[in-house]
């Protein structure tokens, strides 16, 4: 399957822990994102790169929050110190060049903080 | 980017045609229409975009009318597998392709 992945697909834990997800985009694609939704929301853009360089965070990404993309392949996202608030599912998307909405996304990795 | 106005539910039956309507009044002359759909627990899947008049491709239709301040997504002869998700986003920025989601059509097919 030449999709794209995220890792874990569950993670439980507890307040004030630090956690790290995975995402490896398709391939060939140039363009990485982040996104998060809750339960009945359709997904909030947090941040996105263009190959290795990180171009855009919301607002909603705290400081609390830290997303790579080393060599331009696979993305991690890292949360500090998580809180009940961060539970929600986490979803990565990629993409190739620029000017498209047509974007390919992962499962997905499903946080809940206890 | 523009802001989109879109039915909370729908319900239907199989083999029916659905139309799903998004209002979009302050749509930029740059900005496409596209829809994505989505199923319990995963990842949004793009169904198919357009900039104005009529779009089909192998899974639905996309209806724009010639104000481009609405737009409506049909799909044909719905099975229980279209329950899901649907949603309907406006944008066009070359800088960025973020995309903004609003709380979508949740489409109900009963047998």
């Amino acid at each position: 399957d030449t999709g794209v992945s995220q890792n874990p697909r569950h993670k439980i834990t507890k307040r004030g822990q630090n956690v790290t997800f995975r995402c490896d985009p398709i391939s060939e694609h140039n363009r990485l994102y982040w996104y998060r939704q809750t339960l009945g929301q359709g997904p909030e853009f947090l941040t996105y790169f263009q190959n290795e360089a990180q171009l855009e965070k919301s607002r909603l990404l705290s400081d609390r929050f830290s997303a790579e993309r080393p060599k331009g392949s696979f993305s991690t996202l890292e949360i500090q110190r998580t809180e009940q608030g961060d539970s929600a599912m986490y979803l990565c998307a990629s993409s190739f060049g620029t000017g498209t909405y047509e974007q390919y996304f992962g499962p997905g990795t499903r946080l809940t903080v206890t | 980017l523009a802001k989109t106005t879109q039915p909370i539910s729908m319900d239907s039956y199989e083999g029916q045609e659905v139309n799903i309507t998004c209002s979009h009044n302050n749509i930029a002359t740059n900005d496409y229409i596209t829809w994505y759909q989505q199923f319990p627990s995963q990842g949004p899947r793009f169904i198919i975009q357009g900039y104005k008049t009529k779009v089909t491709n192998e899974v639905a239709s996309l209806f724009i009318p010639a104000d481009r301040k609405s737009s409506t997504l049909s799909l044909p002869r719905v099975s229980l597998s279209d329950t899901a998700v649907y949603y309907c986003l406006v944008g066009g920025s070359y800088n960025t392709d973020k995309l903004i989601f609003g709380t979508g059509t949740r489409l109900q097919v009963f047998p």
